[in-house]
């Protein structure tokens, strides 16, 4: 039992460029989210997911969009990298909805992502 | 205002001893309400859920308190292992976006 993997761990772009990351589960989890987290500012919220084929955007969706194709995997794209997306991006999942006493939210180990 | 915020610290912390700090929030209509551990440059892992009436787990204790709008955690007898970041999360009833927000986190350091 792996919990969330996230790929790739480290990734170096020059601006302009597009990527894919890519998270997966493999507790069956409906619930899916990336995040970014940057010194001083915590983790925000980019997009989420309520389920296979779902989609919505978060507190800072500007500049990503994401997939879920299978339940499992949870993808974020970046068309057109820029510095300010410099960052480290966790991907969680959880088997309920936030606002539920048991809503926790399992993390994956993050991709260190650096656009120059 | 930050919707949640958390004195960054760091708190320097002699072994053995007790460290407590809080964590604010805005929305008076906060449902639930966490701690999350993060080591550096790990990912977050649940510590604590917080409950209304208060809980304990082992050393650590976290609080709620609705009529100022904060919570706290406790920890006795303070480890090595306990340095790290710790995170508060609130979640709103019916959550916006089924947004959790995060605090920017506290960080502890536990000296011998």
């Amino acid at each position: 039992n792996a919990g969330v993997t996230q790929t790739p761990k480290f990734r170096v772009l020059k601006t302009g460029q597009s990527m894919t990351l890519l998270c997966a589960q493999d507790m069956n989890h409906e619930y899916m989210y990336w995040y970014r987290q940057d010194p001083g500012m915590g983790l925000r919220l980019i997009h989420y997911s309520v389920g296979e084929g779902t989609t919505a955007k978060g507190e800072v969706p500007d500049g990503y969009n994401v997939s879920r194709l299978k339940k499992q995997n949870f993808l974020l794209g970046l068309e057109s990298a820029a510095p300010s997306q410099t960052s480290v991006y966790f991907c969680a999942s959880s088997p309920y909805p936030p606002g539920t006493a048991f809503s926790e939210q399992y993390f994956g180990p993050g991709t260190r992502l650096t656009v120059t | 205002r930050k919707e949640v915020e958390q004195d960054p610290g760091p708190f320097n912390v002699p072994e053995g001893a007790t460290v407590a700090f809080n964590c604010t929030y805005s929305n008076s209509a906060s449902q639930s309400f966490f701690w999350y551990r993060q080591d550096c440059r790990k990912e977050p892992k649940l510590l604590m859920s917080v409950y209304s009436s208060g809980n304990e787990d082992g050393r650590f204790t976290a609080q709620l308190n609705r009529a100022s709008q904060y919570i706290s955690l406790l920890i006795r007898d303070s480890k090595l292992s306990d340095s790290a970041t710790y995170l508060c999360v609130v979640t709103p009833i019916k959550a916006a976006g089924n947004k959790l927000t995060f605090g920017g986190g506290t960080r502890v350091l536990v000296k011998p």
